[in-house]
This record gives C-alpha cells, sequence and structure tokens, in this order.
C-alpha cells in the first residue's frame, strides 16, 4: 500500500512564527487531506488537496502531485495552533486513508 | 446530523469483557470507515463499508474484532475478549461515497482502555 511519511516530527515555536510541514507519498494519489488533531483527540479537516494549492486564512498548503509531496503553511502562528497535523493519503481505487505519523507542534507564547 | 458522533466516548473495560463502539455518520453518508489510533501514532485503517455492504476489513487485527452496517446508516464495531493492546482511541468517518474524489469527515473518537 501507500506510504506517508511526515517531517519534522516535533517542531516548537515562538507565537507569531512561520512553519512548513512537509508530507512525503509513496505513489499517486486519489485523496490527500491534512488534518489538525486537538487536544481532546477530534480530527478536524484542513484542507483535502491531492494537487494544487489551497488557502485558508492563516494556513495554507500546496501538494506537488508529480514529485509526490505535499507542504502545510502556517503563517503567524497562535498558541491554539498547537498540536498534532496530519497528511493522510489513498490510492485511486482505494478509499482508505493511509495516515502519516504525524507533526507535533508546539507554539510558545 | 451536522457531523459524524460516535458513542462512548470514553469506556473501560476489563480484560476479556466484550465491547460495542457506535458511529452516527453524517446524514445521507453513504461511505462508512473506522480507524484505530494507538497512542503517539496516527490513525490506523479498519475497515470500510459502502451502504449496508462491507467492502475492506483487511484492517481489523484479529478474529475477535467485527464491524457491521446491518441498514447502511449506523455502524457498530464490536471487539469480544478485550485484550490490553486492545487500548487506543477508535475513529469513525464518513463521506458521501457519491464522488471519485472525497472528504472524509471524522467523527471524536471512542476511547478504549483495558484493564
Amino acid at each position: 500500500g501507500i506510504q506517508v511519511e511526515q517531517s519534522p516530527p516535533d517542531l516548537i515555536l515562538q507565537e507569531g512564527a512561520n512553519s512548513t510541514l512537509r508530507c512525503n507519498f509513496s505513489d499517486s494519489v486519489n485523496n490527500l487531506q491534512w488534518f489538525h488533531q486537538n487536544p481532546w483527540g477530534q480530527l478536524i479537516n484542513l484542507f483535502y488537496i491531492p494537487s494544487g494549492t489551497k488557502q485558508n486564512g492563516r494556513l495554507s498548503a500546496t501538494t506537488v502531485a508529480t514529485e509526490r509531496y505535499s507542504l502545510l503553511y502556517i503563517s503567524s502562528s497562535q498558541t491554539t495552533d498547537s498540536g498534532v497535523y496530519f497528511c493522510a493519503a489513498d490510492n485511486f481505487g482505494n478509499e482508505k486513508l493511509t495516515f502519516g505519523t504525524g507533526t507535533r507542534l508546539t507554539i510558545i507564547p | 446530523g451536522a457531523g459524524v458522533s460516535q458513542s462512548p466516548r470514553y469506556k473501560v473495560a476489563k480484560r476479556g469483557q466484550d465491547v460495542a463502539l457506535r458511529c452516527d455518520p453524517i446524514s445521507g453518508h453513504v461511505s462508512l470507515f473506522w480507524y484505530q489510533q494507538a497512542l503517539g501514532q496516527g490513525p490506523e485503517f479498519l475497515t470500510y463499508f459502502q451502504n449496508e455492504a462491507q467492502l475492506d476489513k483487511s484492517g481489523l487485527p484479529s478474529d475477535r474484532f467485527f464491524a457491521e452496517r446491518p441498514e447502511g446508516s449506523v455502524s457498530t464495531l464490536k471487539i469480544q475478549r478485550t485484550q490490553q493492546e486492545d487500548s487506543a482511541v477508535y475513529l469513525c468517518a464518513s463521506n458521501s461515497g457519491r464522488g471519485n474524489q472525497e472528504t472524509q469527515y471524522f467523527g471524536p473518537g471512542t476511547r478504549l482502555l483495558v484493564l
């Protein structure tokens, strides 16, 4: 099946800083999603982005499908951005999502 | 409903006990997925339904795990003779199943602790 790797595993930043999270995947993807898992364990959808670029407020994401990676950008970080960010993908013809191991982001006031 | 709901939110079971976890998908969603998330890990796929048909159960870790969706809406994940290694968060997700590319929407999860 498809392999999904995320980097870095941990990221500690001062409030107001910008961050870039990376997701590499091993095969062509039909579906790629970015999630934020809050301290209560809820997976919050950030982006559905199998290709191209999207922006939502301080967050944006870019997927370069031909090079098999996706990037999540967080600008002007706030303490509420802390948590674990997951990338998940599935192959064509296979709807189950394979998750990466996540990036734990800690924003310090 | 407005989102995917799961119950109970927390479950403590004694080793050997059977448990049943419930998922209510978004109204009208055809596809339903179960995932297991161990502490410090990403979620891992367990099984997938399209309406009442279980199309993929390749992720179920043993024959103690059983899932059903008899009327194509609510789903139940049952774990028989629970073991300590079953302790995890069990997540349910759904999507409309009508398109080739679909966002999966996740519920809040059931946190299972087996003592």
